[in-house]
């Protein structure tokens, strides 16, 4: 069976803090890692593929970076701001699973003013 | 330019009935997936059509079919509906293959309720 684990399950920041979240996935057969950030009543929006290992991205105040070797991501929001609140998902795709992309069941992430 | 369309928004159906989703991709993407959400677990995934061919299937059973149309956009079918049916559908589009290392575009999702 196919493990995609996030945590913490929730979090729950005053305004400024800087935060981070994991992503933990089979190291094996590693193709691609995806970050969506969704907000409510709104669709999930792409905020990062990675696809190398050693990979760091950054778009704004947030930022990610790839262990493919020991299977983790991590997910850096530097400052958090109220509009940050959302929910934070990852999703796998491994070589060995099709194109069978597989979601974590996220983290959820409130940022208090 | 438009994002990803979904029909209905909302639904509500009867144990036993069949259901059939849409979904419009943004204009130039030739990649549909489509996906299933319950509350407190991230989406599932159920189907990916490139070019009308089917190129990824979740574990789903039998119940569920979608299908491409030559316009990309597509359709999910649930048939004989269960309880558990009950979920968020949502629709990605892609660009440019097939593979789903490309980022997903999704759409606003379809609720359906089963009573």
């Amino acid at each position: 069976i196919l493990n995609v684990e996030q945590s913490p399950q929730s979090l729950h920041v005053q305004e400024g803090d800087s935060t981070n979240f994991t992503c933990s996935f089979p190291s094996s057969n590693f193709y691609a890692l995806h970050w969506y950030r969704w907000e409510t009543a709104k669709s999930p929006e792409a905020l990062f593929v990675m696809t190398l290992n050693g990979d760091e991205k950054k778009k704004g105040r947030i930022s990610a970076t790839l262990n493919t070797k020991e299977g983790y991501s991590y997910l850096y929001i530097k400052g958090s701001q109220p509009e940050d609140s959302a929910t934070y998902l990852c999703a796998f795709l491994g070589m060995e699973y099709g194109n069978k992309l597989v979601f974590g069941a996220g983290t959820i992430l409130r940022v208090k003013s | 330019d438009a994002g990803v369309t979904q029909s209905p928004t909302h639904l509500i159906k009867t144990r036993g009935q069949q259901v059939t989703l849409r979904c419009s991709p943004i204009s130039g993407h030739k990649s549909v997936s489509w996906y299933q959400q319950v509350l407190g677990q991230g989406p599932q995934f159920i189907f990916q059509y490139y070019e009308k061919e089917e190129r990824g299937r979740g574990n789903f059973p039998d119940r569920f079919s979608a299908r491409q149309f030559p316009n990309y956009s597509s359709e999910l079918n649930v048939n004989a509906l269960l309880l558990g049916d009950s979920a968020l559908y949502l629709c990605a589009s892609s660009f440019p293959g097939w593979a789903n290392s490309y980022e997903q575009y999704f759409g606003p999702g379809t609720r359906l309720t089963v009573t």
